[in-house]
């Protein structure tokens, strides 16, 4: 799979949105942008996934560079149950059989009230 | 609404001991996995099983085994315990395993200590 590369923290304020970049720059024709997040002391939870388009759903927005060698998780409005680290991984085809998803270190999401 | 499960949440164990994790899920996905958690490491993939009786090393497999005999449960085993094997272990389900659009549901962890 591609490499990702996200920074290492951000803070921000409850109630306010939140844009969490990733950079993608070997991304291929068919790799799907997933994300996902960690809270303390859980296991890591599905957020959003998308392949050209943006993507809207419940829990937030993801957003796709025209090249797609970036993207960009949208928090609306963020609380502070929204504190957590947030993963950007790609998934590829891989012609057959099943593989792990890869984390990187994400970015540490510190949400202030 | 189970979901995914895992037990026991916390163990403490001594070198050189069988420690078995257990890992259920009532979705009745094909496919499970178990990753382990290490600071400056992330998730790293240990086994997955693509159905009942099958299953395929991942990136870290040594030390470990695992079995599949029911869809529904996926249990690690460490047959002698390492401290080096100290850790935190996430079992997690898919529906088909394809790595497209394929979300993975994981569970609450197991945190292991090796003395």
């Amino acid at each position: 799979d591609a490499k990702t590369t996200q920074p290492n923290s951000m803070e921000s304020n409850e109630e306010e949105p939140v844009h969490l970049p990733c950079n993608h720059s070997t991304i291929s024709g068919t790799d799907y942008i997933h994300w996902y997040r960690q809270l303390p002391s859980q296991g890591p939870e599905y957020v959003i996934h998308g392949l050209t388009s943006n993507v809207n759903n419940r829990m937030a927005s993801l957003a796709i560079a025209e090249d797609r060698k970036s993207s960009t998780l949208i928090l609306h409005r963020a609380t502070l149950r929204d504190a957590a680290v947030y993963y950007c991984i790609l998934r590829g085809n891989s012609g057959g059989g099943a593989d792990g998803l890869t984390f990187g270190k994400g970015t540490h999401l510190i949400i202030q009230p | 609404d189970a979901g995914i499960t895992q037990s026991p949440r916390y163990k403490i164990t001594e070198t050189g001991r069988q420690v078995t994790l257990m890992c259920h899920q009532t979705w009745s996905h094909s496919y499970m996995f178990w990753y382990r958690q290490d600071l400056g490491h992330g998730l790293r993939l240990i086994y997955y099983s693509a159905a009942a009786d099958i299953t395929d090393k991942g990136e870290v497999p040594d030390g470990y085994v695992v079995s599949r005999s029911k869809t529904e449960n996926f249990p690690l085993t460490l047959e002698s315990a390492t401290r080096s094997q100290t850790s935190v272990y996430f079992c997690a389900s898919s529906e088909t395993g394809g790595r497209w659009g394929e979300t993975q549901y994981f569970g609450p962890g197991t945190r292991l200590l090796v003395l």
